[in-house]
């Protein structure tokens, strides 16, 4: 299994509070990523990153910001959470990010609540 | 941008039963992976198979890319097997960092 782990996996919020949701990989990848899984809308990515402080938005963006300080840390943050962003968040890596070769693994997930 | 539909939508099977999950992209599509999501939320890699044919034990998975589809065979399912396969791709020409689009799944409930 790909060593891909993500903290919290549970928390439950207030509307307006900030939130830090961290993914830590030990597989060295160039490429990670977060997307949020919700009912009726699949899999769809937030942000992501190609390298140390090089990140870029994904298609649902608004509301979120992204860190990558080190290789092995992504973190990603609500600055104040809303009850629409009660989701699960799942964090991903590639060692590339489109070709040749571009197999993502995905890690455990954070599952988000936002009262 | 493409767009990934799967089929079935829901299937239910009893134990030892085989079947075919279903894949199609509108256009051409790079990186093709199947997953399954367990019952406990994991995201599992199956196959990565952007064309040709792979195996792995009761699962095998076929890409035909010219004809944008992708299958995935379950020979002799077990309840372990419960859950919802996705597939995903990326879009070779909008690629937002190798960003995978999913198909809405196919959720599998295998009965004993």
């Amino acid at each position: 299994d790909a060593g891909i782990t993500q903290s919290p996996r549970h928390k439950v919020t207030e509307t307006g509070t900030p939130v830090t949701l961290r993914c830590h990989q030990t597989e060295n990848h160039r490429y990670m990523y977060w997307y949020r899984q919700d009912p009726g809308h699949g899999l769809r990515l937030i942000h992501y990153s190609y390298g140390v402080k090089d990140t870029d938005k994904g298609e649902v963006s608004d509301g979120y910001s992204v860190s990558r300080s080190k290789t092995e840390d992504f973190l990603l943050t609500l600055e104040s959470a809303t009850s629409s962003q009660t989701s699960v968040y799942f964090c991903a890596i590639s060692e590339s990010g489109q070709v040749p070769y571009n197999e993502q693994f995905f890690g455990p997930g954070t599952r988000l609540t936002v009262l | 941008g493409i767009q990934v539909e799967q089929s079935p939508p829901d299937l239910i099977l009893q134990e030892g039963a085989n079947s075919t999950l279903r894949c199609n992209f509108s256009d051409s599509v790079n990186n093709l992976q199947w997953f399954h999501q367990n019952p406990w939320g994991q995201l599992i890699n199956l196959f990565y198979i952007p064309s040709g044919t792979k195996q792995n034990g009761r699962l095998s998975a076929t890409t035909v890319a010219t004809e944008r589809y992708s299958l995935l065979y379950i020979s002799s399912s077990q309840t372990t097997d419960s859950g919802v396969y996705f597939c995903a791709a990326t879009d070779p020409f909008y690629n937002q960092g190798g960003k995978l689009i999913f198909g809405q799944g196919t959720e599998l409930s295998v009965k004993p």
